[in-house]
């Protein structure tokens, strides 16, 4: 099946400060899309994003298909973005969920 | 919007015993998703309906999973009889349209603990 490798799996930050997570994936994919998941366990959809890019408020994420690969930055990060953030794939009706990468902000 | 519905929020059980758990998905989604998280495998899909019709169960482990889905509006997973293994959290999700090609919605998760 299709693999999904997120980088990196830790990152602390400093309130305030800018991040990039990236998601690599092994084949084209029908769709991609980016979870937040908060301390509370709860999965909150970011983006929809099979390619091209979209924004939405400090967060934006950018999917190159064709390189297979997406990345979501967060700008001016705050302690409520703390929490694990997923992509996830799809082809062919197989989804995967990539490990995760957890961010922590520090006030 | 209520979002998508689970209930219970934690459900703390003897191994052997019979689990169930419910979820309502959002009002006019057509599919339907059970997950299972851990932290030794992430997220798996266990599970899809789309229009009350089960599509994909691949990802069920056992014979002791089932999953029903008598109408639009609510899903059960039952796990019977339970072990300590299947200890996890259990996702519900929807989405508006066929298939996985759509944006998911998933609700708060059952925290499952079998002893």
């Amino acid at each position: 099946g299709i693999q999904v490798e997120q980088s990196p799996p830790d990152l602390i930050l400093q309130e305030g400060a800018n991040s990039t997570l990236r998601c690599n994936f092994s084949d084209s994919v029908n769709n991609l899309q980016w979870f937040h998941q908060n301390p509370w366990g709860q999965l909150i959809n970011l983006f929809y994003i099979p390619s091209g890019t979209k924004q939405n408020g400090r967060l934006s994420a950018t999917t190159v298909a064709t390189e297979r690969y997406s990345l979501l930055y967060i700008s001016s990060s705050q302690t409520t973005d703390s929490g694990v953030y997923f992509c996830a794939v799809v082809l062919n009706n197989d989804m995967r969920f990539g490990a995760g990468t957890r961010l922590t902000v520090k006030p | 919007d209520a979002g998508v519905i689970q209930s219970p929020r934690h459900e703390v059980t003897e191994m052997g015993q019979e689990v169930t758990l419910r979820c309502k998905p959002i009002s006019g989604h057509n599919s339907l998703f059970w997950y299972r998280q851990t932290m030794m495998r992430g997220l798996e899909l266990l599970i899809y309906f789309n229009n009350n019709v089960p599509i994909d169960d691949s990802g069920m482990p056992e014979d002791r999973f089932s999953a029903k889905m008598p109408n639009a509006s609510f899903s059960t997973l039952k796990i019977q009889p339970s072990e300590p293994r299947d200890s996890a959290v259990y996702f519900c999700a929807s989405s508006r349209d066929q298939g996985l090609n759509e944006k998911l919605f998933f609700g708060s998760g059952t925290q499952l603990s079998v002893l």
